[in-house]
């Protein structure tokens, strides 16, 4: 089944102890991208790859880090994280950058205390 | 710059209702337009698209929207709710310039009463 997965769905963390949100995708997309969704503020980018070895920031990225060295995996890295990264966050594919249609994961939901 | 903007972030409608979601958008050229849906404690999926073919676009679950380029409008209807409509719906437009090809209205999450 094609698909994107994120681990872990659910995270409870203390501020500044450092996480990792892992996203994969079996469908060999070339770009992915991770957002982070807020009430009354929608999706916002957070930072996106447009195939391996290229990533840079999007709307959002302070506080973040991401690395691409496989072309399926996507990995969100929070090195310190803060009680302000409490959010859905959110790992997207889609077979370009151009094809527009965006295949989402289902979530994962942070607590930072 | 592309833009949309969602018309309620709350609507509710009694089953077997018209539901009536509304997006207006920004955009300096002609722009291709998105519907997607969350329903809980899931990911978005792509409900529908308009990318300049025909202007009515039918999607997945009986839903439809229209593109009316004199009001810059993109409005998502079904003509009887079901409960399972119940889910958050999020407008989208490309953005040609910049990194992401999607830019997200805020949403409007759906209830529908028995």
């Amino acid at each position: 089944e094609a698909q994107v997965t994120q681990n872990p769905r659910y995270l409870i963390t203390v501020t500044g102890k450092k996480l990792t949100v892992t996203c994969s995708q079996n469908m060999n997309h070339e770009y992915m991208s991770w957002y982070r969704q807020d009430p009354g503020l929608g999706l916002r980018q957070i930072y996106y790859s447009m195939n391996v070895e290229v990533t840079d920031k999007g709307d959002v990225p302070e506080g973040y880090k991401v690395s691409r060295k496989e072309k399926r995996n996507f990995p969100l890295i929070l090195e310190s994280p803060s009680p302000n990264q409490t959010s859905l966050y959110f790992c997207a594919s889609s077979p370009w950058l151009g094809s527009y249609e965006q295949y989402f994961g289902p979530g994962t939901r942070l607590t930072v205390t | 710059a592309q833009s949309v903007t969602q018309l309620g972030s709350h609507v509710s409608v009694s089953e077997g209702a018209l539901v009536l979601l509304r997006c207006n958008y920004s955009s300096s050229v002609p722009p291709y337009l998105f519907w997607y849906v969350q329903y809980p404690n899931q990911g978005l999926q792509l409900l529908l698209k308009y990318t300049s073919a025909a202007t009515l676009v039918k999607g997945i679950n009986g839903f439809e929207a229209e593109f009316k380029k004199s009001e810059t409008s993109f409005h998502l209807t079904k003509p009887s709710a079901h409960m399972s409509d119940a889910a958050e719906y999020f407008c989208a437009v490309i953005r040609i310039s910049g990194n992401t090809p999607l830019v997200f209205g805020k949403g409007t999450r759906l209830s529908v009463i028995a």
